[in-house]
């Protein structure tokens, strides 16, 4: 089946503690993005990533680093969460080609709470 | 930049009636335009979408058509379901060389029996 999936799914931290949020696909896909959902707000982008070792910041990336070292993985690296940034995170990936036929698969979403 | 611009929500309506959710959105050149649904405590999916102008995209009862002239993409649905009950993003995807998703604030849906 093909699917993105991320952990954890639930996450209570606290401030300072560095976090990895993991994000996975198993459809090959080469470009992969998170994103943070916030009431009001929508969805907005933080990192994205063309393809293994290729980044790239988004609308919000401030506090929060990605690396791509393999092709399935693109893990959210928070090195010093704060409370600014509780939110639900999503991870996408995306097939190749510019055609909107290749649609963005989402990932189940990771509850995040810095206290 | 891009933008996209929905109604603001909740919105709450009784089962089989009439759905609307506008969505207008700003854009340089020819932008993709898609309707994403996020059930509750779920990821969101990929409802419908249209890649040029009068395009119409429709799954599930849901259709939207693609107005250049009035850069809209507003959603309908004939007669909605309690399973319905979801919040809707609209978003774009800007022209040539651009993955990037511009999402709306989203809608959030009730349909109540």
């Amino acid at each position: 089946e093909a699917q993105v999936t991320q952990n954890p799914r639930y996450l209570i931290t606290v401030t300072g503690k560095k976090l990895t949020v993991t994000c996975s696909q198993n459809m090959n896909h080469e470009y992969m993005s998170w994103y943070r959902q916030d009431p009001g707000l929508g969805l907005r982008q933080i990192y994205y990533s063309m393809n293994v070792e290729v980044t790239d910041k988004g609308d919000v990336p401030e506090g929060y680093k990605v690396s791509r070292k393999e092709k399935r993985n693109f893990p959210l690296i928070l090195e010093s969460p704060s409370p600014n940034q509780t939110s639900l995170y999503f991870c996408a990936s995306r097939g190749p080609g510019l055609s909107a036929y290749n649609e963005q698969f989402f990932g189940p979403g990771t509850r995040l709470t810095v206290l | 930049g891009n933008s996209v611009t929905q109604m603001e929500g909740p919105v709450t309506l009784s089962e089989e009636a009439f759905l609307t959710i506008n969505c207008t959105y700003t854009a340089t050149g020819y932008p993709s335009l898609f309707w994403y649904v996020q059930y509750p405590g779920e990821g969101l999916q990929l409802l419908l979408k249209a890649t040029k102008a009068d395009d119409k995209g429709s799954n599930k009862g849901f259709e939207a058509t693609y107005r250049k002239e009035t850069t809209s993409f507003h959603l309908e649905k004939g007669s909605v379901q309690v399973s319905d009950s979801a919040v809707y993003f609209c978003a774009l995807r800007a022209g040539a060389g651009s993955y990037q998703l511009t999402f709306g604030k989203g809608t959030k849906l009730s349909v109540i029996p």
